[in-house]
């Protein structure tokens, strides 16, 4: 069964601009969450998808925002870009999310913001 | 509010000494627990998880960890440590009382010497 993918790998972008990351979890599950992983901040969630609503959110301005489309596939948004937006961010799948179920990780974006 | 606390930054062992790195949580609810292990450059891979019944749960790898409701600690333990466990370990408690969210401990880097 292939794992979470994460489309692009890596992307460098300047200040002001916006940046979609895509997601594909492993096949049959449904919830998708997304991470920002900085060296200051740690693992931070932003958001979890589940049946292409948003069911929970993290702290995070409104610049960063999410979808799920119908296949569970997954992207987010980030606008205006700033300096500190600079991080790895990773997706995570589950079968259901919010229980039991462990999440799986994909390998992450890296994103640089000039 | 829940949170996740990894109080050590950095774990050293040598190879073939136990490793322990430690975790507390604090939750309104019961906790379902996890860990995670980060390898350079990838993203986080499921090790184990506590949801209920037995204290002490066995995972990927070797490992185990024991969680104790008193103490309110699941720390995370491997009886004889090898160099390729070296990697970055990620607590994480989901807040049944809370919504199901997700928190994340701020990562402990583990390397074992030869």
């Amino acid at each position: 069964k292939a794992g979470v993918t994460q489309t692009p790998r890596y992307l460098i972008k300047t200040r002001g601009q916006q940046v979609t990351l895509s997601c594909s979890p492993i096949s049959g599950h449904r919830s998708v969450s997304w991470y920002q992983q900085t060296p200051g901040q740690g693992l931070q969630f932003l958001f979890e998808y589940f049946s292409e609503t948003q069911r929970n959110k993290g702290n995070f301005p409104g610049r960063f925002s999410g979808r799920q489309f119908s296949n569970s596939r997954s992207e987010m948004n980030v606008s205006t870009l700033e300096l500190g937006d600079s991080a790895l961010y990773l997706c995570a799948s589950s079968l259901v999310g919010q229980g039991v179920d462990e999440q799986f990780f994909g390998p992450g974006t890296r994103l640089t913001v000039l | 509010a829940q949170s996740v606390a990894q109080p050590e930054d950095q774990v050293n062992v040598a190879e073939g000494n136990p490793l322990t790195v430690k975790c507390t949580y604090s939750v309104s609810g019961n906790p379902y627990l996890f860990w995670y292990v980060q390898y350079p450059n990838r993203g986080l891979q499921f090790l184990l998880k506590y949801i209920t019944g037995d204290n002490l749960v066995k995972g990927s790898y070797g490992f185990e960890a024991e969680f104790n409701k008193s103490q309110t600690s699941f720390h995370l333990k491997k009886p004889s440590a090898l160099v390729s466990d070296s990697a970055l370990y990620f607590c994480a408690v989901r807040d049944v009382g809370n919504d199901y969210k997700l928190s994340f401990g701020a990562g402990t880097t583990v390397t074992v010497r030869a």
